[in-house]
């Protein structure tokens, strides 16, 4: 596609159960970056995969929090049982190697 | 680690005025890039302007432009003939230049007047 594809635009989900929220970055690009924006705030870094090396998982906030990237293009960010802190827009970027990030929508997630 | 440190929450200015945002950012690098971002209502992030640390001139895109001071790590962004679509927050970004993270500061609310 033209740009980078979040999907759902809007998830609201119970309390303890899992939730898959998809990135389909820009065809080519070969960095993929997960990033969670709690209200008002600023950017706070989940993941970054680049190419076939193993991704940086610094910024994970805990082991209910998995990403994947399969065949280097689609990426899926999963959190298991869920918790009310983990409500926050969740946003995926793609860039190509050293080149400009671009963003998707995001995927606003509302734990309840 | 690399930090962003943007010291302005929240700022304002008045339709077709310049407003000038501030960044600072720590690193131990010398070779980087720098990044401004705009988050409008939407929530969708836009690429402002960009910076190769490399490059000594100031970047500009038409009504913005930078003022990067490599020595003292700050990279203020000055928009010009200020417009309500300006009106978003504004994100400093930093990334070194191999392959890595974005790192983004806090963020500054810009309020555009008429």
């Amino acid at each position: 596609g033209a740009g980078v594809s979040q999907s759902p635009s809007n998830k609201v989900t119970e309390k303890g159960k899992d939730v898959e929220l998809r990135c389909d970055p820009i065809s080519g690009h070969t960095a993929l970056y997960w990033y969670r924006q709690s209200l008002g705030q600023g950017l706070e870094f989940l993941i970054y995969f680049q190419g076939n090396s193993a991704p940086d998982k610094s910024g994970l906030p805990s082991d209910r929090f998995s990403a994947e990237r399969t065949g280097g293009s689609v990426s899926t960010l999963t959190i298991q049982r869920t918790q009310q802190e983990d409500s926050a827009v969740y946003l995926c970027a793609s860039s190509s190697g050293q080149g400009v990030a671009f963003f998707g929508q995001g995927t606003r997630l509302t734990v309840v | 680690a690399q930090t962003v440190t943007q010291s302005q929450p929240e700022m304002s200015v008045q339709e077709a005025e310049t407003v000038t945002l501030s960044c600072t950012y720590d690193t131990s690098e010398s070779d980087y890039y720098l990044f401004w971002y705009k988050q409008p209502p939407s929530r969708q992030m836009i690429l402002v302007i960009r910076q190769e640390a490399y490059k000594q001139q100031n970047a500009t895109e038409n009504r913005f432009s930078v003022n990067f001071q490599k020595a003292a790590k700050s990279f203020s962004l000055k928009i010009s003939d200020s417009q309500l679509g300006d009106a978003a927050m504004y994100f400093c970004a930093y990334r070194r230049s191999y392959g890595n993270k974005l790192v983004f500061g806090a963020g500054t609310i810009l309020r555009v007047k008429s």
